[in-house]
């Protein structure tokens, strides 16, 4: 069975910019969640989907956002980008939430010049 | 407020011998424990995990104990192997509704190394 996938894997963006990122769960996982990877703070939940709805929601502005399809697959978006935005962003996908595990993508880093 | 913590950041030992990463919570609620392996530019893999209704799992070189009312964890790899080397994250989840959809909680993670 094939794992997370994300794509981009590397971007650069310019302040100010805005970027799209996206994920596609394991086949049958139903979930998918959002987290920033940086030096400083370590993994910090973003949001978490499941049925095209968002059901959880970490401590980020506004200017992070994203969105499920109905296939699952996920989107998140960064508008306005800071330099502070640079970071790894991973997705991570499980069956349903709560105690099923979930399983990682490779993530995507995204740099902010 | 950190409610997960790896108070070690790097843990060296020499191969065969055992490696044990330690973890600490403060969240009561918390009921569901995953420990991750990760290299870096690479997306965490799962070990193993364990539910509070148990304190210990096993998978192969892998055990994972839990002591609920120390609120502590700890993973055990035995024998270690220099394959073994990366950054080790334990997480947290508060289990099954509410504010807990999705939603894991990390330790900041600790660097093993192997020696062969």
């Amino acid at each position: 069975k094939a794992g997370v996938t994300q794509t981009p894997r590397y971007l650069i963006k310019t302040r100010g910019q805005q970027v799209t990122l996206s994920c596609s769960p394991i086949s049958g996982h139903r979930s998918v969640s959002w987290y920033q990877q940086t030096p400083g703070q370590g993994l910090q939940f973003l949001f978490e989907y499941f049925s095209e709805t968002q059901r959880n929601k970490g401590n980020f502005p506004g200017r992070f956002s994203g969105r499920q399809f109905s296939n699952s697959r996920s989107e998140m978006n960064v508008s306005t980008l800071e330099l502070g935005d640079s970071a790894l962003y991973l997705c991570a996908s499980s069956l349903a939430s709560g105690r099923d595990t979930q399983y990682f993508g490779p993530g995507t880093r995204l740099t902010v010049l | 407020d950190q409610q997960v913590k790896q108070n070690s950041p790097s843990l060296s030992v020499q191969e065969g011998r055992i490696s044990i990463l330690n973890c600490d919570y403060t969240n009561s609620m918390f009921d569901y424990f995953l420990w991750y392996k990760k290299y870096p530019a690479e997306g965490p893999t799962f070990l193993i995990s364990i539910s509070s209704i148990k304190d210990k799992n096993e998978d192969g070189r892998f055990t994972v104990f839990l002591n609920k009312s120390a609120k502590h964890l700890s993973l055990h790899i035995v024998p270690s192997q220099p394959g073994d080397s990366a950054v080790y994250f334990c997480a947290a989840s508060p289990g099954i509704g509410g504010t807990s959809y999705g939603k894991l909680t990390f330790g900041q993670g600790t660097i093993l190394t192997v020696h062969p």
